[in-house]
């Protein structure tokens, strides 16, 4: 099994700054098949990155996916408010995939 | 309106059975694989099973094998995740989710969850 490994656990920031949030797998994703989803309390999980770095529709651009074999990133280029939240990586293909723990992104 | 929304949630005995459903609107489902992916506090998010848009192919993660049977009607735009030998450790949020593109299981929709406990 592909373990990702996200890090870090928690990221405090104020709004306006920027945020790098990391995702390590164990092994190399073929295809950099590597998705990121936000999640919000009380809300189901929101595609924001696929293919390693391809925006999902109605994303703003201030999200972007970088990286290749294992070593991903999600970068956040100036928070807003609404960015707080829980993120995940995904690694995915055509079989079963596996979820990051998530990385926690509070207001400072 | 593009949307998936579940049902069938509740507590439920270990041992028991389940049904859940998930309406699709908005767009062409039977064009779209369709996935269940739970979460639960102790375990994240997992992958739970997938259903073809023919139908025809089905997997299933190791851990519900046997014991979880997927369905869709593409008439009625509905997808169903029948749970037998319900265990403590079932008890999640369970999503349905789209599949983003032909073959590649990331997910661009997904429904709001609906929750199911198992416990005596």
């Amino acid at each position: 099994e592909n373990v990702l490994t996200q890090s870090p656990g928690t990221l405090s920031l104020s709004p306006g700054e920027r945020a790098t949030l990391s995702c390590r797998a164990s092994q190399s994703v073929s295809s950099n098949y590597l998705a990121w989803y936000q999640q919000k309390p009380g809300q189901a999980p929101r595609l924001l990155i696929y293919g390693a770095s391809s925006r999902a529709t109605g994303i703003p651009d201030r999200f972007s996916g970088s990286g290749s074999g294992t070593d991903f990133t999600l970068t956040i280029s100036r928070l807003e408010p609404e960015d707080f939240a829980v993120y995940y990586c995904h690694k995915y293909g055509n079989s079963p995939g596996t979820f990051g723990q998530g990385t926690q992104l509070e207001i400072k | 309106q593009v949307q998936l929304v579940e049902t069938g949630g509740g507590v439920v005995q270990p041992g028991r059975s389940l049904r859940l459903s998930c309406a699709a609107s908005g767009f062409t489902f039977s064009s779209h694989g369709m996935h269940w992916v739970r979460q639960s506090p102790g375990k994240g998010l997992e992958w739970v099973a997938v259903i073809g848009g023919n139908e025809r192919t089905q997997y299933y993660a190791d851990s519900v094998k046997g014991r979880f049977t997927m369905s869709r009607d593409n008439a009625k735009n509905t997808l169903d995740l029948q749970m037998n030998s319900l265990r403590t450790e079932d008890t999640a949020v369970y999503y349905c989710a789209r599949e983003g593109n032909w073959g590649e299981w990331y997910f661009d929709l997904w429904g709001r969850g609906t929750l199911v406990t198992v416990s005596s």
